[in-house]
């Protein structure tokens, strides 16, 4: 059970917008720490989408946004497209941890 | 071109050892502290352990503690992860990845590049 909680599923049609949230607590996302996100397609390694809260690494699509307010983060997925279907992951850091970084559960995006 | 590629992994009994590597190119290794994450078949992301540029840092999570120690040769740009004492919920894929820290604070480093993992399997 991690401390930051995603949606197991979320899907969309081809073109349209969808949001995966990230919901912590205080320890965590409320406190101030940083929220990254990671895309995995099936069958490979993570891959930065973003970092610090909104940044987004050269060669990532501005399709792809982040944001933060509160204890939660989300991540908005614009025009959406048939290789955007993967799994997605919010990574924090947790106060009450003795871990380095904290992960959610992952998001599970189908395009329908 | 960044790379991180691991090998070691494989099928081990229970109570048994296993050390994995990591390769690393086309960055400067020795300038980052370098990361282990694992993921369990079919579950999420967890971080396994840290260590500094020099290697004087190290950090587990507490599952691995006493166990696991991870270790780094600059001079070869790799990066190692010896796992004693396995047990089967140490059966995951093992990723490599090199930790960053924003410019003004390192409470909440991401992890990029990541290796394609190596898969370690513990079971009789």
């Amino acid at each position: 059970q991690s401390v930051l909680t995603q949606p197991p599923s979320v899907s969309g049609a081809p073109g349209q917008r969808v949001t995966i949230s990230c919901t912590g607590s205080s320890s965590n996302i409320g406190a101030g720490y940083d929220v990254h996100w990671y895309q995995q397609l099936p069958g490979t390694a993570p891959k930065l989408l973003i970092y610090g809260n909104s940044n987004r690494p050269s060669g990532v699509p501005d399709r792809f946004s982040g944001s933060k307010s509160g204890t939660s983060a989300s991540l908005a997925i614009t025009g959406l497209q048939a290789e955007d279907e993967a799994d997605y992951y919010c990574q924090s850091y947790d106060s009450s941890l003795s871990a380095s970084g904290v992960f959610g559960g992952g998001t599970k995006l189908t395009v329908l | 071109e960044v790379q991180l590629v691991e090998s070691g992994g494989g099928l081990v009994q229970p109570g048994g050892s296993l050390r994995l590597s990591c390769a690393a190119s086309g960055f400067t290794f020795s300038s980052y502290w370098m990361s282990w994450v694992r993921q369990a078949p079919g579950k999420g992301l967890e971080w396994v352990a840290n260590i500094k540029q020099d290697g004087s840092e190290k950090y587990y999570v507490d599952s691995v503690k006493g166990r696991f120690t991870i270790s780094r040769d600059n001079a070869k740009n790799s990066l190692y992860l010896q796992m004693n004492s396995l047990r089967a919920e140490d059966t995951a894929v093992y990723y490599c990845a090199a930790r960053h820290c924003s410019s003004t604070s390192c409470s909440s480093p991401w992890f990029d590049p990541w290796g394609q993992g190596t898969l370690v399997t513990v079971s009789s």
